[in-house]
């Protein structure tokens, strides 16, 4: 069974702090890792997928990484306008289409 | 470019009634999926299908049930509600049954009392 952990749960940061977050992933065979922010009451929005160890993507302030074990979203002197959860998702050789998803990290942004 | 597009955006029932939420997938989208969001939790797979057909189902009871149109539009249907059945239902299309990026909706917030 697919298994992803994000952490930490909830990130406080300052504008112009940079920092990470991690998504720890267990799966057989991985067909895809994927980033989603998602605003309150609202659906996720697609960042960026990675499918190799050592890929890396960047978008403005966000930058994903990925490993054999585990992906960080690097938020590099981050803007209030940052602040949402992050999820995290998976995609296996057993799974089909189907993501399984992190529980998220809430990141907050103060000016 | 039109996407995802997810009715109603809220709606509130009693345990035991049902309800019918209801997807149109971004354009030349074949595939739909729907995910199950608890407030303060990942989305939880549903269903897949594409192509009119059921590519896959999550660890959900027989009281939901889902099916897709020949304009590769959705429905999923929840019979029997109940208090738990309380969240956010997103629906998500991509171009491919099997692979690729899942561009989600805003949601039907469904509450139950």
């Amino acid at each position: 069974e697919d298994q992803v952990t994000q952490s930490p749960e909830a990130l406080r940061l300052q504008e112009g702090e940079s920092s990470s977050l991690n998504c720890s992933y267990t799966v057989s065979g991985l067909r895809g890792l994927f980033w989603y922010r998602q605003d309150p009451g609202k659906g996720p929005e697609f960042l960026f997928t990675l499918y190799s160890a050592g890929e890396e993507k960047e978008k403005e302030r966000l930058k994903a990484t990925l490993t054999k074990k585990e992906s960080f979203l690097h938020i590099t002197a981050p803007k209030p306008e940052d602040s949402a959860t992050y999820l995290c998702a998976v995609r296996s050789e057993t799974s089909g289409s189907r993501l399984t998803f992190g529980e998220g990290t809430q990141l907050t942004v103060n000016p | 470019d039109a996407g995802v597009t997810q009715s109603p955006t809220h709606l509130i029932k009693t345990r035991g009634q049902h309800v019918t939420l209801r997807c149109s997938p971004i354009s030349g989208h074949k595939s739909v999926s729907w995910y199950q969001q608890v407030l303060g939790q990942g989305p939880q797979f549903i269903f897949q299908y594409y192509e009119k057909e059921e590519r896959g189902r999550g660890n959900f009871p027989d009281r939901f049930s889902a099916r897709q149109f020949p304009n590769y539009s959705s429905e999923l249907n929840v019979n029997a509600l109940l208090l738990g059945d309380s969240a956010l239902y997103l629906c998500a299309s991509s171009f491919w049954g099997s692979t690729g990026e899942l561009f989600f909706g805003e949601g039907s917030r469904l509450t139950v009392l």
